[in-house]
């Protein structure tokens, strides 16, 4: 059962878009982080959230944790091919010892 | 900079092989995992420990076994690999947050 869910799965998209990605649970999270891959490689943590309502910026992504704890954002500003890659999010369920849980992901392809 | 290493980063093997996936990690982590995934798709659990001496099965029924009678080292061991096999494999361990290593790129001829 997948306890995260991610949205959308797959996101083609012109260099200097902008896109949102989402992942939405109906459990209650302690803590959220988004990763990024590339090809080949494993994944990368790029942010974590921790409170209720939470915004983080990392130049032009900005990551919200959702008030409720249970969903989070990523925004992505004038996307660049290098922004190219799977993102994943991934929350910490207390209800299962700490352990993390991925969302499917999402396979965003910039073309320049 | 993340302290978790998987040997080997390419293994191409033939059918009915036993192989072991070798996953290490130097943060003093207790929870573990071991992923499967094919090229630009989800991860999917097929292992993870709690600790030492534990070991659970994940979201993805697997062939494959593992151990954890260390900290650090949370081995994969596939008995008898096959075609169906061929993957890519990634370790992470966590604290709030994870880490993964590099992944093992499997091919089963």
């Amino acid at each position: 059962t997948q306890l995260l869910e991610q949205s959308p799965q797959f996101l083609s998209i012109q260099e200097g878009e902008n896109l949102t990605v989402y992942c939405n649970s109906s459990s209650v999270f302690s803590s959220l982080q988004w990763y990024r891959q590339e090809p080949g490689e494993g994944p990368v943590l790029l942010v974590t959230v921790v409170t209720g309502g939470e915004v983080k910026k990392l130049k032009r992504l900005t990551f919200q944790f959702g008030d409720a704890r249970k969903d989070s954002s990523l925004h992505i500003t004038a996307a660049q091919p290098g922004d190219t890659g799977l993102y994943l999010c991934a929350g910490v369920n207390r209800n299962a010892g700490n352990m993390l849980t991925f969302g499917g992901g999402t396979r965003l392809m910039v073309k320049p | 900079e993340a302290d978790i290493y998987q040997t080997p980063r390419y293994l191409v093997i033939g059918t009915g092989k036993k192989i072991t996936l070798e996953c290490s990690q130097t943060m003093g982590h207790d929870k573990m995992y071991w992923y499967q995934q094919d090229p630009g798709m989800e991860l999917h659990l097929i292992h993870y420990s709690y600790g030492v001496n534990s070991t659970e099965k994940g979201d993805l029924s697997s062939e494959s076994t593992v151990s954890r009678i260390r900290t650090e080292h949370f081995p994969l061991t596939l008995e008898s690999a096959r075609p169906s096999h061929t993957s890519q494999y990634l370790c992470a361990s966590s604290d709030r947050e994870a880490f993964f290593g590099q992944g093992t790129r499997l091919t089963v001829v």
